[in-house]
């Protein structure tokens, strides 16, 4: 079963704009959240986290907002920018041991 | 700096062959992690190293054993390979420290015929 669902496989935004990519999932025992990105022929790599206790973190362009009781949490990019095409994943943990990944969002933003 | 080193890059197998996925890391990570990714389904783990000297199955254990072979190296072994372990193979490693990221490396595409 998977507990971490990225319902929208792609996404495509203009160059400038707003991109949000959005992950639900159905463990409440998970207590902290990461998204990773990763580009074609690399390996993910860590993107932006947030913890169970707080309901958003910023850093730069990146921001992360996690509503617990939706069970949603939700990444914004502002401005995007070419280079921000990748595919996104998002993650929740309970331990290190036990990371879940979402099925991915491939972003697209045009020049 | 390396960071986290997988080799091969590429492999074609036949159905009943053996292989070992090689994977080094060079921070001094304690926790080593080998995962699976598949077309829609994620990346799912396989099995993980918590610390040098032991080893745990994951999600999809089944198939594959694997070696922490000292602090560096974390391989895993397919001893008889079937078209359904075809994917891309990911070892990733971290400090081990709760609410750690992990480190990824470059991954290896598997073919199994």
């Amino acid at each position: 079963d998977q507990q971490v669902k990225q319902n929208s496989p792609s996404l495509s935004v203009q160059e400038g704009r707003i991109s949000i990519l959005n992950c639900d999932y159905t463990n409440s025992m998970f207590d902290y959240f990461l998204w990773y990105k990763k580009y074609p022929a690399e390996g993910p790599t860590f993107l932006i986290s947030i913890s169970s206790i707080k309901d958003k973190n910023e850093d730069g362009r990146f921001t992360v907002f996690l509503n617990k009781s939706a069970k949603h949490l939700s990444l914004h990019i502002v401005p995007s920018q070419p280079g921000d095409s990748a595919v996104y994943f998002c993650a929740a943990a309970v331990d290190n041991n036990d990371m879940r990944f979402g099925a991915g969002t491939r972003l697209t933003v045009k020049p | 700096n390396a960071g986290v080193t997988q080799t091969p890059k590429f492999q074609v197998l036949k159905t009943g062959q053996s292989m070992t996925l090689q994977c080094a890391q060079d921070m001094n990570h304690n926790s080593m992690y080998w995962y699976r990714q598949d077309p829609g389904m994620g990346l799912r783990l396989i099995y993980y190293s918590a610390s040098e000297g032991t080893t745990d199955k994951g999600e999809v254990p089944n198939g594959y054993n694997v070696s922490r072979l000292n602090k560096r190296e974390f391989s895993l072994r397919l001893e008889s390979a079937a078209p359904s372990q075809t994917s891309v193979y990911f070892c990733a490693s971290s400090e081990g420290r709760l609410n750690e990221k992990l480190f990824f490396g470059s991954g290896t595409q598997l073919s199994v015929l």
